[in-house]
């Protein structure tokens, strides 16, 4: 079974210019999931996808930041435009429909590091 | 929302010994907790996880163990190897719908051969 893939794996740009991260969940997960870390830091939420839908956004830092997930199969997550700030590795995770009583499992994937200059 | 702190930032042990990671959580409704494990330059995976109505789990050389009341969980692993060296990062759900995680900040765990 394939794992969660994200492309690419690695990204240098210039501040200002915009970057597109992508993620393919395990196919038929449902749940989607975008995190962030930043050096030495936490994994911090930002967006979480209930297949096409966004369930819950309140990690996303601004409005240079949009998600989306058309057709509730791949992610993509663009910023636009880059700031500095914005440097670390964005991590994608996928997991199955949620139940009462069952544990999340999330799957993750390689993470995209992001290096804004 | 929750806080989940994790301690120690780094940790160093020789082989054989063993290593303890300890988080403490805030939002008393967490149900649920996942230990994940990052080698470098590779994906964060699931090692092991517990569920708030047992308070201790074990899989081979590993073990987590949770206190409630405490709002506490740590992570206990024996006899450790030289692959066990890698970033491990606690867990708890950001609300009680088992959904978004909330991380601890990592340990970074060094085993000498």
């Amino acid at each position: 079974e394939a794992g969660v893939t994200q492309f690419p794996s690695h990204s240098v740009i210039e501040k200002g210019q915009t970057v597109t991260l992508r993620c393919d969940p395990i196919s038929g997960h449902d749940n989607l999931y975008w995190y962030r870390r930043v050096m030495g830091k936490e994994i911090k939420f930002l967006l979480h996808f209930v297949k096409e839908s966004k369930q819950d956004e309140s990690g996303m830092p601004n409005n240079r930041f949009l998600a989306e997930r058309t057709g509730g199969t791949y992610s993509t997550l663009k910023v636009q435009p880059a700031e500095l700030e914005d440097s670390g590795v964005y991590f994608c995770a996928s997991s199955q429909r949620l139940g009462t009583g069952i544990g999340n499992i999330q799957y993750f994937g390689a993470g995209t590091r992001l290096s804004v200059l | 929302g929750e806080n989940v702190e994790q301690h120690p930032s780094t940790l160093s042990v020789q082989e054989g010994d063993s290593a303890v990671i300890k988080c403490t959580y805030s939002d008393s409704a967490s149900n649920y907790f996942p230990w994940y494990k990052q080698e470098l330059g590779k994906r964060p995976q699931l090692i092991i996880d517990i569920r708030s109505n047992v308070g201790e789990k074990k899989d081979q050389r590993i073990a987590v163990t949770l206190n409630k009341t405490a709002k506490h969980f740590s992570l206990h692993i024996t006899e450790t190897q030289p692959e066990d060296s890698a970033v491990y990062f606690c867990a708890a759900p950001k609300d009680s719908g088992y959904s978004t995680l909330t991380f601890g900040k990592g340990t970074m765990l060094l085993v000498s051969p």
